[in-house]
């Protein structure tokens, strides 16, 4: 079955400028996740989404970042008058239920100049 | 001191070597254990999956846990090429605490023919 997506798979922006990532998860995943890797680094969690529930934002690094998920489905995470250190690729990953395994997506590539 | 560390190598090895990757943590609360798979410019796939101490063997893969010392490994036998990838820990904490996993930084592994 198909898997997670995210577009674009690239973005090149400006510094100063605005962009939005999507993530489409694997269909009737209640959980789902967005993380940033750095250049040989590990992930680090940004936000969680769960049903309805409110999200868990405990790990967005700043104000100008935010994200949202409609229903069960498609997710965007914005970032505002974006840095260079916002240059990172930023995965999104869904499960089934929490505790499950988390499925990644391929990530979008941020290249801020 | 990183919640979890792992030495982000990288590590060459030739074919058909045992490979041995490891990771340290200090939050004794950890019951979940996670070793993923990551190929350049992909997501991060599910290798293993342990609870507790132990280990845990599935095909050329073994997992070990031993949370008396907070280390974990992840053995390799038998390498291939096709297992060149980065390989990146994660750990998270028993039902009712937060299912988002804490992740090592990932350790590159180079197996040359």
């Amino acid at each position: 079955g198909a898997g997670v997506s995210q577009s674009p798979s690239n973005k090149v922006t400006e510094k100063g400028k605005d962009v939005e990532l999507r993530c489409d998860p694997i269909s009737g995943h209640t959980a789902l996740y967005w993380y940033r890797q750095r250049l040989g680094q590990g992930l680090e969690f940004l936000i969680y989404f769960q049903g309805n529930s409110a999200p868990d934002k405990s790990g967005l690094p700043s104000d100008r970042f935010s994200a949202e998920r409609t229903g069960e489905s498609v997710s965007t995470l914005t970032i505002q008058r974006t840095q260079q250190e916002d240059s990172a690729v930023y995965l999104c990953a869904s499960s089934l239920n929490p505790a499950d395994t988390q499925y990644f997506g391929p990530g979008t590539r941020l290249t801020v100049l | 001191q990183k919640e979890v560390e792992q030495d982000p190598g990288p590590l060459s090895v030739p074919e058909g070597a045992i490979v041995s990757l490891n990771c340290t943590y200090s939050n004794s609360a950890f019951q979940y254990f996670m070793w993923y798979r990551q190929y350049s410019r992909k997501g991060p796939e599910l290798l293993m999956y342990t609870y507790s101490s132990g280990n845990k063997e599935d095909g050329r893969f073994t997992a070990q846990v031993d949370k008396s010392s907070k280390y974990i490994s992840l053995f390799i036998r038998d390498s291939q090429p096709s297992d060149s990838a980065t390989y990146l820990c994660a750990m998270s904490l028993p039902s009712g605490g937060s299912y988002i996993p804490t992740f090592g930084r990932g350790t590159s592994l180079i197996v040359h023919p």
